[in-house]
């Protein structure tokens, strides 16, 4: 079974600063598939960004970017110039890969992340 | 606008009574879950389908039953049998090999 560990359940920053958030995993699957998921009070669950195991160039979207490594098994977020909308519950998450299916997706308990002015 | 409906956002419910909960998409997706949130532990998978009339238990299903007789719809029942209903629930849909799984909004389940 898959394991998904978020160490930091608090953080706290200054607005325009850069925060990373942790994530390890534990798996024996050499093909899958990690995202970070951002929970805002309104508790929508978004998609922040996306890592496929076989590649191996970090993932980027905008200020966020993540630093995949997979002999370590960890898969931490970066989060730059951060912005007050950026505070939010952050869940790391693992998905085995799944030719036809299900996608079902293990998650961390989740990092909660506060963006002070 | 396509996307994942749960109703009602809030549920109060007694002890004892089985409720359920809604689950609409209209993403055309073939896959739906159920999540259970718990403050500190994230979300667990409770049941899931990846077809009509299939559906698999997660790792929480004890307590829950669900049905897929619609492709839009994947209603979740809490029974009396689930020690402790208290929770944010949470729906979801995928596209089979398409890695991304869209939330709906959510319910917030209160049993006294």
């Amino acid at each position: 079974a898959q394991t998904v560990t978020q160490s930091q359940p608090e953080m706290s920053v200054q607005e325009a600063e850069t925060v990373t958030l942790s994530c390890t995993y534990d798996t024996s699957e050499n093909n899958y598939y990690l995202f970070w998921y951002k929970q805002p009070p309104s508790r929508q669950m978004i998609l922040v960004i996306r890592q496929e195991a076989y590649k191996q160039q970090n993932a980027t979207e905008n200020r966020f970017s993540v630093n995949f490594q997979k002999a370590a098994k960890s898969f931490s977020l970066k989060i730059s110039d951060s912005q007050l909308g950026d505070t939010a519950m952050y869940f790391c998450a693992f998905m085995k890969q799944a030719f036809q299916g299900a996608q079902k997706l293990v998650f961390g308990q989740g990092t909660r992340l506060t963006i002070n002015p | 606008d396509g996307g994942i409906t749960q109703s009602p956002k809030y549920l109060f419910r007694k002890e004892g009574q089985n409720v359920t909960l809604s689950c609409e998409q209209n993403l055309n997706h073939d896959a739906m879950y159920w999540y259970r949130q718990d403050p500190g532990q994230g979300l667990r998978l409770i049941y899931y389908s990846q077809i009509v009339n299939d559906f698999q238990k997660g790792d929480i299903a004890e307590g829950y039953s669900v049905s897929r007789e619609k492709k839009e719809s994947f209603p979740l029942t809490v029974t009396s049998a689930q020690k402790n209903p208290t929770a944010f629930y949470l729906c979801a849909s995928s596209v089979h090999r398409v890695t991304e799984a869209f939330f709906g909004q959510g319910t917030r389940l209160t049993v006294v």
